[in-house]
């Protein structure tokens, strides 16, 4: 079945704290992963991963896919109140198109 | 700038009537789609279309229509079908390479009494 998982569904951390997202996939044959912030509105693009075991690095953001054991995560260092939001991962078919399919989300709520 | 508009932020509507949600883009780009995230949830797609005039049903087509006859525009219509249609929808487009990102819209709010 094409599901993608994010857990936990929800986290509340304090400024400074580190935290890692996860994301598990079950289709092993996919394009790429990628990775979005939802604050209020539009999500904004993060990361796209698409080889195993090769970090992406953003300033305090980073991530990590492994295809072997079908997932990824993505830790923030040093937790702002700014990164408060929904991260959102999706997996692209592996088809001509680009299409997405969204986990569910991971809220975030970092407080000062 | 170029982007993703789309328009109304906010709408409301009364049970049974249909209503139409717009999507412009001026990216030039050829791929098209119409997300819905209800709350607390993830993304789930409503239609998409990769070129004009030509769309294809996503995972929850039921009770929606769209219409693609130009290429910066892809509307999005919730009909009286469309069982539960209070919901969050985002517009998104991509140049249709290969591993290009989504670019999203800043979405509808849609509320249905």
């Amino acid at each position: 079945e094409d599901k993608v998982v994010q857990s936990p569904l929800s986290l509340v951390v304090h400024e400074g704290d580190t935290v890692t997202l996860n994301c598990s996939y079950e289709v092993t044959n996919f394009r790429s992963l990628l990775w979005y912030k939802q604050e209020k509105k539009a999500p904004t693009f993060l990361f796209m991963l698409t080889s195993s075991g090769i970090e992406k690095k953003s300033g305090r953001l980073s991530s990590i896919l492994d295809k072997k054991e079908l997932f990824s995560i993505l830790n923030i260092t040093a937790t702002q109140t700014g990164d408060s939001a929904i991260y959102l991962c999706a997996r692209r078919h592996n088809n001509a198109g680009n299409m997405l399919t969204f986990g569910g989300g991971t809220r975030l709520m970092v407080k000062p | 700038d170029g982007g993703i508009t789309q328009s109304p932020k906010y709408l409301f509507r009364k049970e049974g009537q249909n209503v139409t949600l717009s999507c412009e883009q001026n990216l030039n780009h050829d791929a098209m789609y119409w997300y819905r995230q209800d709350p607390g949830q993830g993304l789930r797609l409503i239609y998409y279309s990769q070129i004009v005039n030509d769309f294809q049903k996503g995972d929850i087509a039921e009770g929606y229509s769209v219409s693609r006859e130009k290429k910066e525009s892809f509307p999005l219509t919730v009909t009286s079908a469309q069982k539960n249609p209070t919901a969050f929808y985002l517009c998104a487009s991509d140049p249709g390479q290969d591993n290009s990102p989504l670019h999203f819209g800043n979405g509808t709010r849609l509320t249905v009494t």
